[in-house]
């Protein structure tokens, strides 16, 4: 069965430092692998996605993403956060087998980011 | 990025009544919707995935019979509440997807209904 791991319910970090988001996953064929953002009372936020090609993954906001298939993986970082960073962060998985298929999100962490 | 609009953004509404929550791909054909319930401080959770012209595939535990849906057109899909109690009160969240595989899914702005 698919799933994905959010090990932390919440990161705190200070403003201009580096942050990381954990994110781990179980799949049973070639992930698509997927992080949005949620600002309170609103919808989520498309910010990067993996699907094939190479680990590193750039995306909305000055955020990244490295695909790691060994550790079953996809942390999402930024090298300095900004307060307005702050919301709540999602990684979602779609077995590849299945295109059409829907997302399996990890519960969410929130990230907390200090002037 | 594409645009899914979800309306409305609130909801208040009485016991026993029906609420219609709509969701409406912009700028792109929506061949799959997904509707999602989200409960404070949790993930969101699926409750059934529509393609256009047929009918929803539920979620395990999801009353069909309660919340109806409808994916009619290839830019519109709605969600009705039927017979709406205090327990129903929650974020529910619209997402759609185009026909191409490696497509992500874009979100709506999500509906808070509140059951009084």
């Amino acid at each position: 069965a698919q799933s994905v791991a959010q090990p932390e319910d919440q990161v705190n970090v200070a403003e201009g430092n580096p942050l990381t988001v954990k994110c781990t996953y179980s799949v049973s064929g070639n992930p698509y692998l997927f992080w949005y953002v949620q600002y309170p009372n609103r919808g989520l936020q498309f910010l990067l996605k993996y699907i094939t090609g190479d680990n590193l993954v750039k995306g909305s906001y000055g955020f990244e993403a490295e695909f790691n298939k060994s550790q079953t993986s996809f942390h999402l970082k930024k090298p300095s956060a900004l307060v307005s960073d702050s919301a709540l962060y999602f990684c979602a998985v779609r077995d590849g087998r299945g295109s059409q298929g829907n997302l399996i999100f990890g519960k969410g962490t929130k990230l907390s980011v200090k002037p | 990025g594409a645009v899914v609009s979800q309306h409305p953004s609130r909801v208040i509404c009485k016991s026993g009544t029906s609420v219609k929550i709509e969701c409406r791909s912009l700028d792109f054909q929506a061949t799959t919707m997904f509707w999602y319930r989200q409960f404070p401080k949790q993930s969101l959770m699926l409750m059934a995935t529509s393609n256009e012209g047929s009918k929803a595939t539920y979620e395990q535990g999801v009353e069909k019979d309660k919340f109806l849906i409808n994916h009619a057109s290839l830019t519109l899909s709605t969600l009705t509440v039927t017979s709406a109690h205090p327990e129903d009160s929650s974020f529910y969240i619209c997402s759609a997807r185009g026909s191409s595989p490696n497509t992500e899914a874009f979100f709506g702005q999500g509906t808070r209904l509140t059951v009084v």
